[in-house]
């Protein structure tokens, strides 16, 4: 089965600084999704990019895929002290290009923004 | 959007004991699913719950230790049986659907099980 991986696996930055975590994947994949957690509660889901899309944007996120290198990438500008969480990219690898939750997520960056 | 509650949040429960995991969702889906996530891990998808039917396990997750009912398309459970410490992890459960043409993923609070 395939198993995402992310980098770095912590991030440390100061408020107003842009944060960049990066999803590598080793299987096709019809989508691909962020999610945050903050301090070990449920997942907010962040934002999806389908399998022929490049890039995507939501408010201070930008989100990019590269399927021949198999990799995502999750940016998000301008950062607040709110944005402290861990962030999880998710592959659906499910045929017929619908997403129906059935996720293989990777390990996660633990993002932490100073004030 | 759709809103997921999950009872109990949290408990403490004492080796080789059972734990019935309860997952609400304000309206009706077709995909039910439940994770779990070890300490300081990512997480794992154990089961998809499907309503009239037997739950579809993923590897390494059997349903004599994980049974899962789902007697329709907002509520499902999720047992965890005769527990050890290893148990000890949040488990999420999650439902998929198109919402407005977009695919959209919503996730439950957790249920956070410590095993003494």
């Amino acid at each position: 089965s395939q198993q995402g991986e992310e980098d770095p696996q912590a991030l440390s930055i100061q408020e107003g600084e842009n944060a960049t975590m990066n999803c590598s994947y080793k299987t096709s994949i019809n989508n691909l999704q962020w999610y945050r957690q903050n301090s070990g509660r449920g997942l907010v889901h962040l934002i999806l990019i389908r399998s022929n899309e490049r890039e995507k944007h939501s408010g201070r996120l930008r989100v990019t895929l590269d399927t021949s290198k198999k990799s995502s990438s999750l940016l998000i500008t301008a950062s607040r002290a709110a944005d402290t969480a861990s962030y999880f990219c998710a592959t659906d690898a499910n045929a017929g290009g619908t997403s129906y939750g059935k996720l293989t997520f990777g390990q996660g960056t633990i993002l932490t923004v100073h004030p | 959007s759709a809103v997921i509650s999950q009872k109990p949040s949290r408990d403490i429960c004492q080796r080789g004991t059972s734990l019935t995991i309860q997952c609400q969702v304000d309206s009706q889906v077709t995909m039910m699913f439940w994770y779990r996530q070890q300490p300081g891990q990512s997480l794992t998808l154990i089961a998809t719950a499907n309503q009239g039917s037997e739950a579809t396990y993923e590897s390494g997750f059997v349903i004599d230790k994980f049974p899962i009912s789902r007697p329709n398309l907002t509520f499902s459970t999720l047992t965890v049986s005769n527990m050890s410490p290893e148990d000890s992890s949040i488990y999420l459960c999650s439902v998929g659907f198109k919402a407005g043409g977009a695919d959209t993923q919503y996730f439950g609070p957790g249920t956070r099980l410590t095993v003494l």
